[in-house]
């Protein structure tokens, strides 16, 4: 059964700590996004890619957070350094061109 | 139950009855219009999609209709079960970047 899967579930650090988030994309996906959720403000687009190429970063604060596709079966979010603000729930999600997104089981984040 | 999406973001409803979920877009140009079901803990999970150049589709017990006129979309499901009770998203897309809405939290009475 296909799935995006997430790694870290869970992942409690301090602030000023780097954090790095990886995402597998289901095989044959061309598209992965980067979501992050929090109560106050719902489901936030951070950053997205096309065929590994990054279409569309504005929604990620460019000082602290960096989003990358080493290749095609990986994506990666860091953030460096972590401030409690960026307590929250991360979403990678992949699709096709056509096609809905899966999204994976989420990456929960807090900083202390 | 009707809800108006992000003006009214819980709808409550009895266990049988159907259900009707809002939700207004902002984009004229989307041309992809997803609904997702977020249990807790979980990530979004698809229910039903529809394209720009349909206004009604449907799946097993729910409905999406969308109006392009007024950038208005819902969801219907028939008959709500226990199993509905989350939160629904609606989602647009533009350009393959799919923005999603504030949420509806369902809750179903027994």
């Amino acid at each position: 059964d296909a799935r995006v899967t997430q790694t870290p579930r869970h992942k409690v650090t301090e602030m000023g700590q780097e954090v790095t988030m990886r995402c597998q994309p289901i095989l044959g996906h061309n598209t992965v996004f980067w979501y992050r959720q929090t109560m106050m403000q719902g489901l936030e687009l951070l950053a997205y890619f096309r065929n590994r190429a990054p279409l569309d970063d504005s929604g990620m604060p460019k000082d602290r957070f960096s989003a990358e596709m080493p290749d095609a079966t990986l994506a990666t979010l860091k953030i460096q350094p972590s401030e409690p603000r960026d307590s929250a729930v991360y979403f990678c999600a992949s699709g096709t061109d056509t096609g809905e997104l899966f999204f994976g089981e989420g990456s929960r984040l807090t900083v202390l | 139950g009707e809800s108006v999406g992000l003006h009214l973001p819980t709808l409550s409803v009895q266990e049988g009855d159907n259900s009707i979920i809002n939700c207004a877009y902002s984009n004229s140009a989307s041309d992809y219009f997803i609904w997702y079901k977020q249990e807790s803990g979980k990530g979004p999970q698809f229910i039903i999609d529809i394209r720009s150049n349909m206004d009604k589709r449907q799946g097993q017990r729910v409905t999406v209709l969308l109006n392009k006129t007024v950038k208005h979309l819902s969801l219907q499901i028939a008959a709500t079960q226990p199993g509905d009770s989350a939160v629904y998203f609606c989602a647009e897309t533009t350009d393959y970047k799919l923005s999603f809405g504030a949420g509806t939290t369902v809750t179903v009475r027994a």
